[in-house]
């Protein structure tokens, strides 16, 4: 139980262009669901949280306007890379929890390259 | 300012013996502490989890220990097996009422199991 999934799983894009990456919790309905970012030999840093039919809340120092966040059911989160440019190059990881204390459980990550 | 703190970026351990990871955090808020397992391009996958009114949980080869006066977790594995080789994140949360936060984590140990 307890499955994440993620689409793609890696993605090549040219700057300026927008890229759309899916997260889906399979076996359970996450309330919550949380995008991560994390570049090479860094920790995992929370961008966002977005809970089912709300507005995402954004971490102090995330564009809002560039990376737009969907939470359109209690299984489907969305991430948008809006006008992406090569410093949005990273490893982007979503996770979902059923609420409360549950621990949160994690997609598989998609690979961002933006050339 | 890290709010979790990983200071052993790698450790290396004979299979077998125990395997002793090691996390403090700074922010007296955080209730709720995870230990989660990371291969290179893969998601985290959750290990073990402990609250804050805990200072033992235990499953299996893997045991957590909080020390909340002094803010400091740690991680046991024993006895330890060369799958047990990957990167070993700490990870802290605190519950808002409306749910659990996003999580804050560390910067990682690299545990490397000799054979």
């Amino acid at each position: 139980g307890a499955v994440v999934s993620q689409h793609p799983s890696w993605v090549i894009c040219k700057s300026g262009t927008s890229v759309k990456i899916e997260c889906r919790s399979l076996d359970f309905q996450a309330t919550t669901m949380f995008w991560y970012r994390q570049f090479p030999k860094q920790s995992l840093m929370l961008m966002a949280t977005s809970n089912e039919g709300s507005k995402a809340t954004y971490e102090q120092g995330v564009e809002k306007d560039k990376f737009l966040i969907n939470h359109a059911s209690l299984t489907l989160s969305t991430l948008t890379v809006t006008s992406a440019h090569p410093e949005d190059s990273s490893f982007y990881i979503c996770s979902a929890s059923s609420g409360g204390y549950y621990e949160q459980y994690f997609g598989p990550g998609t690979r961002l390259t933006v050339t | 300012d890290q709010q979790v703190k990983q200071n052993s970026p790698s450790l290396s351990v004979q299979e077998g013996r125990i395997s002793i990871l090691n996390c403090d955090y700074t922010n007296s808020m955080f209730d709720y502490f995870l230990w989660y397992k990371k291969y290179p391009a893969e998601g985290p996958t959750f290990l073990i989890s402990i609250s804050s009114i805990k200072d033992k949980n235990e499953d299996g080869r893997f045991t957590v220990f909080l020390n909340k006066s002094a803010k400091h977790l740690s991680l046991h594995i024993v006895p330890s097996q060369p799958g047990d080789s990957a990167v070993y994140f700490c990870a802290a949360s605190r519950y808002s009422g409306g749910g659990a936060d996003g999580l804050t984590f560390g910067k990682g140990t690299h545990l490397i199991i000799q054979p």
